[in-house]
């Protein structure tokens, strides 16, 4: 059991747009601590995708964005093309539990 | 821009003794940042296991903190794990990385390096 709450899976068609949402709870995102993304590829290391919940590494498409409101956070993916699918990961702090992710969701691009 | 790579044994027993090494090339281990282990179970999410700074200040995951030790080797610029009383339970992708020590994004990964407990 994740201590942030993600789907496990989403699905779109290309050109749509996907949003993927990071539930958490007073004790990490709701506290103030950032939030941030990572795309895994299959078989290959999760990347950085957004970090401080809605900034972008160099070379990552402004096609993705990230928000962040009380205790939850979101990534979008507009203009959804076939390479973007892959497992989503959201990742925070906790002041109990230390660094925490999310169980991660499945984006599945039809 | 900063390299990591994870080595180590890929074959244990159970109850043995996980370590395993990550070497940090271009750019200094000697930085303002997290050098971090995370792990991820085949088929499964990912875990943070723990995290050290180059002074040595060592923060870890409350569920694995009695198994875990992480330690820094600056003289040879790399970070090792180890994780004691292995079960298969501890079969796992095992990826070091480095962390911002302001808001704990994890810019740079390793290929991780597979690790299979079993007797």
């Amino acid at each position: 059991q994740s201590v942030l709450t993600q789907p496990s899976s989403v699905s779109g068609a290309p050109g749509q747009t996907v949003t993927i949402s990071c539930t958490g709870s007073t004790s990490n995102i709701g506290a103030g601590y950032e939030v941030h993304w990572y795309q895994q590829l299959p078989g290959i290391a999760p990347k950085l995708l957004i970090y401080n919940h809605n900034s972008r590494p160099s070379g990552v498409p402004d096609r993705f964005s990230g928000s962040k409101s009380g205790t939850s956070a979101s990534l979008a993916i507009t203009g959804l093309q076939a390479e973007d699918g892959a497992d989503y990961y959201c990742q925070s702090y906790d002041s109990l539990s230390g660094v925490i992710f999310g169980g991660g969701t499945k984006l599945t691009v039809l | 821009q900063v390299q990591l790579q994870e080595s180590g044994p890929g074959l244990l027993k159970p109850s043995g003794t996980l370590s395993l090494t990550c070497a940090v090339s271009g750019g200094s281990i000697s930085t303002s940042h997290w050098w971090t282990w995370v792990r991820q179970p085949p088929g499964k999410g990912l875990q943070w296991i723990g995290e050290i700074s180059h002074s040595g200040s060592t923060n870890y995951n409350p569920s694995l903190k009695s198994r875990v030790t992480i330690s820094v080797d600056k003289s040879k610029s790399q970070f090792s794990l180890k994780v004691t009383s292995v079960t298969a339970a501890d079969t796992a992708m095992y990826y070091c990385m480095r962390g911002d020590m302001v808001t704990g994004f994890l810019d740079y990964w390793g290929q991780g390096a597979l690790v299979t407990v079993s007797s």
